[in-house]
């Protein structure tokens, strides 16, 4: 089975611009998640989708990102205007079940901000 | 705010060797992952450990979940430069989903 797939693998943008990451899920998780990683930190929760609602957005920063999941297939993440500090790499997952068990992780969006 | 400290961040080790990385935290976690991460590449999930005490064994990794399920360990037996990598343990408090990680423990193999 094809697994999670993200696009684009590396973004450059300058501070102020918007950029939107997209994730598929591996097709029938109902489950997706949004992590990122900045340098130097360990990986934290941004947010969870069950199908198409959004079940816990706890970890969003603030209200320059904005996530959705159309018809609870694939999902975007999108930052405006970018900051400085949104620099990191932004990982999706997707899960047949709720309870964190078989994640799979697609390989990652670098956002560079300068 | 439950947190999960890994320790060590650095592990470098010769061919052959035993290591074992810990994760702890003061809360209980109702599950707990171990995950491997190389670089440019997103987290594989190694092992899900559930139930207080479980040991899990896969070839030569060895994952212990504490009784009070608050910590676990990864043991790998006679280390061999393709266990190179990075080494991450997560857990899952409240069975809805959201992985709290550890740091990281970077592993460095030489032959």
């Amino acid at each position: 089975e094809a697994g999670v797939t993200q696009f684009p693998s590396h973004s450059v943008i300058e501070k102020g611009q918007t950029v939107t990451l997209r994730c598929d899920p591996i097709s029938g998780h109902d489950n997706l998640y949004w992590y990122r990683r900045v340098m130097g930190k360990e990986i934290k929760f941004l947010l969870h989708f069950v199908k198409e609602s959004k079940q816990d957005e706890s970890g969003m920063p603030n209200n320059r990102f904005l996530a959705e999941r159309t018809g609870g297939t694939y999902s975007t993440l999108k930052v405006q205007p970018a900051e400085l500090e949104d620099s990191g790499v932004y990982f999706c997952a997707s899960s047949p079940t709720p309870r964190g068990y078989g994640y799979t992780f697609g390989s990652g969006t670098r956002l560079t901000v300068v | 705010t439950q947190l999960l400290e890994q320790s060590p961040q650095f592990l470098s080790i010769q061919e052959g060797e035993n290591l074992t990385v810990y994760c702890n935290s003061s809360s209980v976690f109702s599950s707990l992952q171990w995950y491997r991460q190389e670089p440019g590449e997103g987290p594989v999930l190694l092992v899900t450990v559930v139930t207080g005490g479980e040991v899990k064994k896969l070839k030569r990794l060895t994952f212990q979940f504490g009784d009070a399920r608050k910590d676990s360990s990864l043991h790998i037996t006679a280390a061999q430069t393709g266990d190179t990598g990075l080494y991450l343990c997560a857990g899952d408090y409240n069975q809805g989903g959201k992985l709290i990680f550890g740091q990281g423990t970077e592993l460095s193999v030489k032959p």
